[in-house]
């Protein structure tokens, strides 16, 4: 089965620092991966997504993942926080292939404080 | 591209009444439309999936009795909220996706109905 872990509910960092979420998952096959963000009260918005290609993932608003398989991991990082970078953000996996009607799996979410 | 809007953005309405929320893809055909919850500080639950033309598929423990989904047409699915009582309060956010297109397990999300029943 398809699982996903985001190992910090919550993440705080000064703005001009890097930023690191961390995501594990675990899929029976080759998943795809997604990093969401949703600000308050608002809908999900796609940062970046991995789907077999490129390892490296670049993003929106200078995000970008890295996929390693050997890790299980889809670490999300940014070099240099803004202020607008406080959100909620959601590591997301497929729950099958198309066959299985296309369904996402989320992660619990972490939110991200940017300090001034 | 990719945009799904949703309507209304907030409602407030009094126990016992139905609310209806529409989910429309504004410039993709979205072959497959979802319908998620989400409480306080939580993630996204999953309540149904809707397929065009085709009945819902409902997640476990969700009432489709309580809960019903129309995906009359390629750009719009609703979701109606049948005698609403106070623990429905919730945001309820849709999501499409386009079967059709490279990046088909891709789902773009709408923008949420914060629904407060009293």
């Amino acid at each position: 089965a398809q699982s996903v872990t985001q190992l910090d509910s919550h993440v705080s960092v000064s703005e001009g620092t890097p930023v690191l979420l961390r995501c594990n998952y675990s899929s029976s096959y080759s998943p795809s991966l997604f990093w969401y963000v949703q600000h308050p009260n608002k809908g999900l918005q796609l940062l970046l997504k991995y789907t077999s290609a490129a390892t490296l993932v670049k993003g929106i608003n200078g995000f970008e993942a890295e996929f390693k398989k050997s890790e299980t991991s889809f670490h999300l990082t940014k070099p240099s926080a803004h202020m607008s970078d406080a959100a909620e953000y959601f590591c997301v996996v497929t729950a099958g292939d198309y066959n299985q009607g296309g369904k996402l799996i989320f992660g619990q979410g972490t939110e991200l404080s940017v300090k001034p | 591209g990719a945009v799904v809007s949703q309507h209304p953005s907030r409602v407030i309405c009094k126990s016992g009444t139905s609310v209806k929320i529409e989910c429309r893809s504004l410039d993709f055909q979205a072959t497959t439309m979802f319908w998620y919850r989400q409480f306080p500080k939580q993630s996204l639950m999953l309540m149904a999936t809707s397929n065009e033309g085709s009945k819902a598929t409902y997640e476990q423990g969700v009432e489709k009795d309580k809960f019903l989904i129309n995906h009359a047409s390629l750009t719009l699915s609703t979701l109606t909220v049948t005698s609403a009582h106070p623990e429905d309060s919730s945001f309820y956010i849709c999501s499409a996706s386009d079967a059709k297109r490279v990046g088909r397990e891709t789902q773009y999300f709408g923008p949420g109905t914060r629904l407060l029943v009293l």
